[in-house]
């Protein structure tokens, strides 16, 4: 069974830092797909960024970008520029290939940044 | 604005009380999904449906019955709950079935209070 690991529960940073969020899974398939999702107080979960594990290319959306390390199983997530609408709560999420709509999320990293 | 729409936003209901929760998007997906999610937590996987057939029932209480009538709409239909019941309930959509990734567009979620 895939299982995903986050394992930091709550986070804390200055605005305009850099700070990176990590996860990690575990798999036997070799064809998957990763995404970090954001959920703000809205309650609204976000796609942030999406990864598909047969592309060695680290993902990358503006001010967000990924570590994809296949072999160590790790997925973080990397925010440059940090502003205060980033302050939400973070998911890792795991997905196999089509066929199976089953996606399995971390439990969460709460992220605050502070002005 | 979220492409996937859920009324009510909030729900206040007795434990003999018949409620219905609605989903509709309009993006062509052809899987929708209902997660609950407890504060802090997670979203927790009910039920996936995969052109408008039940594909995923994740042991659910049958006080909690889900209807999708055609591909836009998804329904969840309350009935007898119990206050450990209360939660955040997300629907999602997805393309289902298709070769490349397809990341889930989740609605605001309706809050449900059960009294």
């Amino acid at each position: 069974a895939q299982t995903v690991t986050q394992s930091q529960p709550e986070m804390s940073v200055q605005e305009a830092e850099t700070v990176t969020l990590s996860c990690t899974y575990d798999t036997s398939e070799s064809n998957y797909y990763l995404f970090w999702y954001k959920q703000p107080p809205s309650r609204q979960m976000i796609l942030v960024i999406r990864q598909e594990a047969y592309k060695q290319q680290n993902a990358t959306e503006n001010r967000f970008s990924v570590n994809f390390q296949k072999a160590a199983k790790s997925f973080s997530l990397k925010i440059s520029d940090s502003q205060l609408g980033d302050t939400a709560m973070y998911f890792c999420a795991f997905m196999k290939p089509p066929g199976d709509d089953k996606i399995i999320f971390g439990k969460g990293t709460r992220l605050h940044i502070l002005p | 604005d979220t492409e996937v729409t859920q009324t009510p936003k909030h729900l206040v209901m007795g434990m003999t009380n018949k409620k219905s929760l609605k989903c509709e998007q309009h993006m062509g997906h052809r899987a929708m999904y209902w997660y609950k999610q407890k504060a802090k937590k997670p979203p927790e996987l009910m039920f996936v449906y995969s052109y408008e057939k039940l594909s995923i029932n994740e042991s659910v209480p049958s006080r909690f019955s889900p209807e999708c009538p055609n591909s836009s709409l998804l329904n969840l239909h309350l009935h007898a709950l119990q206050p450990e019941d209360s939660a955040l309930y997300l629907c999602a959509s997805s393309h289902s079935g298709e070769k490349y990734n397809s990341p889930l567009h989740f609605g605001n979620g309706t809050r449900l209070t059960v009294t």
